[in-house]
């Protein structure tokens, strides 16, 4: 079985552009994270999805940040136009859906992308 | 609201030796608690869980965290460390309450040195 899978691996843009970060979560898995890691500080949670809607959206940072989960099957997230600061590391992460409370599922992580914006 | 602090951004120690990494949280809810590990190049793998039950829980690579209610805290201990696992190490909190938001620690750099 094929884990959380993103696109792509490292991506570096100018401030002023526009950058799609992709993720495909495990197959079956109802729940989407997003989380960042802004160098040398913690990982912190972006969003939330369940299946297609947004769940939570409390950690996104301003309106340049976009993200989508059209189908509840892989989600994007976009930057636009990027800034400095939002250079980091950007994790996505799956969870299923079938345990109550949410909190007990367990969240599979990817590899994460890295954004580098000169 | 919950917050986690991890007390050592980096730990060295030699192959062999024993080594704790401090993790201490602060919540108004019950928690669920994890450590997580990220290898050198790779993403973050699940190390282990503290969800509910008994409160000492070990991995399969000999890790064992123990939840200590009272002083609200979540260390991670190996008695023989190998060079293999020199990775960064986070400790993660989830309130109990229907969230599925982790937070995370800074992370633990353990450097394991022949």
């Amino acid at each position: 079985e094929a884990g959380v899978t993103q696109f792509p691996s490292h991506s570096v843009i100018e401030k002023g552009q526009t950058v799609t970060l992709r993720c495909d979560p495990i197959s079956g898995h109802d729940n989407l994270y997003w989380y960042r890691r802004v160098m040398g500080k913690e990982i912190k949670f972006l969003l939330h999805f369940v299946k297609e809607s947004k769940q939570d959206e409390s950690g996104m940072p301003n309106n340049r940040f976009l993200a989508e989960r059209t189908g509840g099957t892989y989600s994007t997230l976009k930057v636009q136009p990027a800034e400095l600061e939002d250079s980091g590391v950007y994790f996505c992460a799956s969870s299923q859906g079938g345990v109550q409370p949410i909190a007990k599922n367990i969240q599979y992580f990817g590899a994460g992308t890295r954004l580098s914006v000169l | 609201a919950q917050s986690v602090t991890q007390l050592d951004s980096q730990v060295p120690v030699f192959e062999e030796a024993p080594v704790e990494l401090r993790c201490n949280y602060s919540s108004s809810v019950s928690v669920y608690l994890f450590w997580y590990v990220q290898y050198p190049n790779q993403g973050l793998q699940l190390l282990l869980k503290y969800l509910s039950g008994s409160t000492l829980v070990k991995s399969i690579n000999g890790f064992e965290a123990e939840f200590n209610k009272s002083q609200t805290s979540f260390h991670l201990r190996k008695p023989s460390v190998h060079i293999s696992d020199t990775a960064e190490y986070f400790c993660a909190v989830i309130g109990s309450s229907n969230t599925g938001k982790l937070i995370f620690g800074q992370g633990t750099t353990l450097q394991v040195k022949p």
